[in-house]
């Protein structure tokens, strides 16, 4: 069975330090890979996704950045974080082949930036 | 622009009675439908889908009715169990327009089942 992890589970940065959180998938190949964003009292926003190596989407502007290194590792960065980078971030996985596959979700790990 | 609308941010209703939570969307290009489950603190967990070829579709206690014409479906859920009691998010997807891969949500309703 396929399972995706996230870590780390909760952290706690200062405004301006840098962020780097990992998202990997087990038990499938060639995932598409997605980052959301949950904001307080929001709904999920997408911010990056990947359909292979190498290969990132970004779909709204920010100091964010995702990186895919490997088939199923997906990494979401920031070089200096902003209070208004607080949030849940959940990263999602689907099988390649378009969005009648459903998306499944990691437990996601919540940010706070001091 | 939010294309997919959850106007509800809460519900609540008597365990064993229907709980019926909305969404609408404003984008005709929307083909693909699904339902997720969030309790806090974890990952959404998917529930239901429905194409838009169909009405309908019926899982145990779920059942999701799509109205096209008026740009709406419902997730209905009969009987209502206190376990049931998290957010529940609409999301949809269009294959055309080259965003095959991606879901847009609405905002999401909490849902409260009492005992």
């Amino acid at each position: 069975s396929q399972t995706i992890h996230q870590w780390p589970a909760t952290l706690v940065q200062p405004v301006g330090s840098p962020l780097s959180l990992e998202c990997t998938v087990e038990g499938t190949s060639n995932p598409n890979l997605y980052w959301y964003r949950q904001a307080a009292g929001r709904g999920l926003q997408l911010l990056f996704y990947s359909v292979g190596i190498g290969q990132i989407s970004s779909e709204v502007p920010q100091n964010l950045s995702a990186s895919r290194p490997q088939d199923r590792q997906f990494i979401l960065s920031s070089k200096k974080l902003l209070l208004s980078d607080s949030g849940f971030y959940l990263c999602a996985w689907s099988t390649a082949g378009g969005p009648r596959n459903e998306q499944f979700f990691g437990p996601g790990t919540r940010l706070t930036v001091l | 622009d939010q294309q997919v609308k959850q106007n509800s941010p809460s519900l609540s209703v008597q365990e064993g009675r229907i709980s019926i939570l909305n969404c609408d969307y404003t984008n005709s290009m929307f083909d693909y439908f699904l339902w997720y489950k969030k309790y806090p603190a974890e990952g959404p967990t998917f529930l239901i889908s429905i194409s838009s070829i169909k009405d309908k579709n019926e899982d145990g206690r779920f059942t999701v009715f799509l109205n096209k014409s008026a740009k709406h479906l419902s997730l209905h859920i009969v009987p209502s169990q206190p376990g049931d009691s998290a957010v529940y998010f609409c999301a949809a997807s269009d294959r055309g327009g080259g965003s095959n891969y991606k879901l847009t949500f609405g905002k999401g309703t909490l849902l409260t089942v009492n005992p």
